[in-house]
């Protein structure tokens, strides 16, 4: 089966600190991983992909193979990054076609 | 902003109704991809269409069906509606028939409440 899995709703940490956002994955295929995210009042947005291996606003995310894992990090969290983050997992569907699985999300807060 | 709208915003319905919803895509995108999102599921992948094609099927049920038009824009039909199918309804474009690297874009969402 595929599944995301993200274990914490809800993540508070202080302007500065670091963050980690847990995503654990579940997919007998080669898997491929995204972190989407949603500001308050804003639409779901692409945050990054792993295959591009890319930092957007300072996250970066590992796929973790033996772990099935592909946490979120920053190193030094900023109040502007609070927000809704969903893990995403790029699935096949029954008919063979692809589809995103979504985690059901953590909340992060930033406090200043 | 992405491009991706969706009418309406929000719509109240009572259980047995059947109702519309609306998705245009960005300009240019040819996929369009519908999402149910609620508390206890989730975001949730419906279906998607690719040029007025149906491309993809997730746990969509069977009250419930979608078309993509000539002009690209996409509809989700929900019939016989029951009070668990109250949620939030997304929809999403993307340039090409799907994959990792196509990136989707969302739309602000239809919140549907059925009582």
């Amino acid at each position: 089966a595929q599944r995301v899995t993200q274990p914490e709703k809800l993540l508070s940490v202080f302007k500065g600190a670091p963050v980690e956002l847990k995503c654990n994955y579940s997919y007998s295929g080669s898997p491929e991983l995204f972190w989407y995210v949603q500001y308050s009042r804003q639409r779901l947005q692409l945050l990054l992909r792993h295959i591009s291996r890319e930092s957007i606003k300072g996250f970066t995310a590992d796929l973790n193979k033996g772990e099935t894992s592909f946490h979120l990090k920053k190193p030094f969290a900023q109040e502007e990054d609070s927000a809704m983050y969903y893990c995403a997992l790029s699935g096949i569907t029954q008919g063979g076609s692809e589809k995103l699985v979504f985690g059901k999300g953590t909340k992060l807060t930033v406090n200043p | 902003d992405s491009g991706v709208t969706q009418t309406p915003k929000h719509l109240i319905t009572a259980t047995g109704q059947r109702v519309t919803l609306r998705c245009s895509p960005r300009s240019g995108d040819l996929s369009v991809y519908w999402y149910q999102q609620s508390l206890d599921q989730g975001l949730q992948f419906l279906i998607q269409y690719y040029n007025g094609e149906e491309r993809a099927k997730g746990n969509i049920l069977e009250r419930f069906s979608a078309q993509q038009f000539p002009d690209l824009h996409s509809e989700l039909n929900l019939s016989s509606l029951e009070l668990g199918d109250s949620a939030l309804y997304f929809c999403a474009s993307s340039v090409g028939a799907g994959g990792s690297t196509d990136t989707q874009y969302f739309g602000p969402g239809t919140r549907l409440t059925v009582l």
